[in-house]
Order: structure tokens, then sequence, then C-alpha cells
């Protein structure tokens, strides 16, 4: 069965370190891979698209990784502050017409 | 830019009574809205993908005469839960794909949370 996988638990770590979250799926072949950031009660926003194409991409303080060999996304946060803390979602797009599946989410805490 | 407004914010309602939803693309055409619920520390679940001017396209378990969408134009997309239930009570998201958009990119609402008494 298809499954996205993101860590279930929340990511502490300390303001100024790189924050890295992970995403695993099994039975996709997506053309691309969306990062978005979740604040509680508000709609996700848009971070990052990688398509499977692509190895790396950046933006800002912000890298996503791409193998789709071991089928795992990376995303990191460097010189992470705490207005970064949110809950980071990776979504997948499979078969065309811009249809998203989303894993579960990565709480993630940066803490003074 | 790209920005998608939801209205309401929050509602509660009775059990057995409509809801509707409204998805707004404020400052770009969307071909294309899709319509999530979002159960607490749970992930957006797809219900439906909805084109202008054609009927939309809900998934699978998804029931088409409680969930009743329409998308009338470029800019707005309804979502009407008919006869609410408690269970139905849910964080409801809309996004829009930006029409000719070369980026795949969903833009989201900020979400409706509903409350069924």
């Amino acid at each position: 069965s298809q499954k996205i996988e993101q860590n279930s638990e929340a990511l502490n770590i300390q303001e100024g370190k790189t924050a890295t979250l992970t995403c695993n799926y099994t039975n996709y072949s997506p053309a691309y891979l969306q990062w978005y950031r979740q604040d509680p009660g508000r709609g996700p926003v848009f971070l990052l698209l990688i398509r499977e194409n692509e190895k790396e991409k950046r933006k800002e303080r912000l890298k996503v990784t791409f193998d789709t060999t071991l089928k795992q996304s990376l995303f990191h946060i460097t010189a992470s502050q705490p207005a970064d803390s949110a809950t980071y979602l990776c979504a997948l797009e499979e078969g065309g017409g811009n249809k998203l599946t989303f894993g579960t989410g990565t709480q993630l805490k940066v803490e003074l | 830019g790209a920005v998608v407004s939801q209205h309401p914010s929050r509602v509660i309602c009775k059990s057995g009574t409509s809801v509707k939803i409204e998805c707004r693309s404020l400052d770009f055409q969307a071909t294309t809205m899709f319509w999530y619920r979002q159960f607490p520390k749970k992930s957006l679940m797809l219900m439906a993908t909805s084109n202008e001017g054609s009927k939309a396209t809900y998934e699978q378990g998804v029931e088409k005469d409680k969930f009743l969408i329409n998308h009338a134009s470029l800019t707005l997309s309804t979502l009407t839960v008919t006869s609410a239930h408690p269970e139905d009570s849910s964080f409801y998201i809309c996004s829009a794909s930006s029409a000719g958009s070369s980026t795949d990119t969903q833009y989201f609402g900020p979400g409706t949370r509903l409350t069924v008494l």
C-alpha cells in the first residue's frame, strides 16, 4: 500500500542549529515533492518544490534533497530560529492533475 | 501574490443543518481548486478536486451528496456540508492552482473550523 512517513515525534533543537526533517515514501513514483509549513489553526504555506530529476533545491535558509532511489526527501533549515517552530508537511504529486498526498507532518520546536 | 481566502474562518452549527464554506483566489485565476479535511494531529486528506465549470471529482469514501462542491467561476469555489453531524466537525482547507502556472504549486486558504453540536 502507498505510504508517506514523516517523523511522528516532535523535533526539538536549539536556536542556530540545523534542523533536518525526513520524508520517506513507499509505492509512489512522484513527479515532484513539495514541503509546506503549517502553523496551528492555519492552512499550509508552500515552501519548496523539487522535481524527480532534481537532487537538491535551496531557498534562503532552506534546503531540500530528493533521492528517488531511496524514496526519501530531506528538509533542512539552517541557522534555525524560534520563528521556524511549526509543523512541516511533505506532499507528493503523482499521476498528473496536481493532486497532492500529504504526510502526517513533523512538529519542529526551536528553543532559545 | 497568490492569496487564497476562506469564509467563514469558524462556524458552529446544530446537527442536521447545512453549512456553506467559500474559497476565493484573490489575485489570480484558479482553474482548479482542491478541498481538504484535517482532523486534530492528522494530515490533510483530499476530499475532492474542483475544476471551474465542471463537476467535482471526489476521492474514494467521500460522499458527493453530503459534501456539495460548486466551482462557478475562476475565483470562487464553495463546499456545502449538508445535514451536518458531529462527526463532520473538522478543519476544512481549500487550495487553488494558478491557471498557467509553471510551478504546479497549490496555494492554501487559512482554513475553516467547523463544529457541529
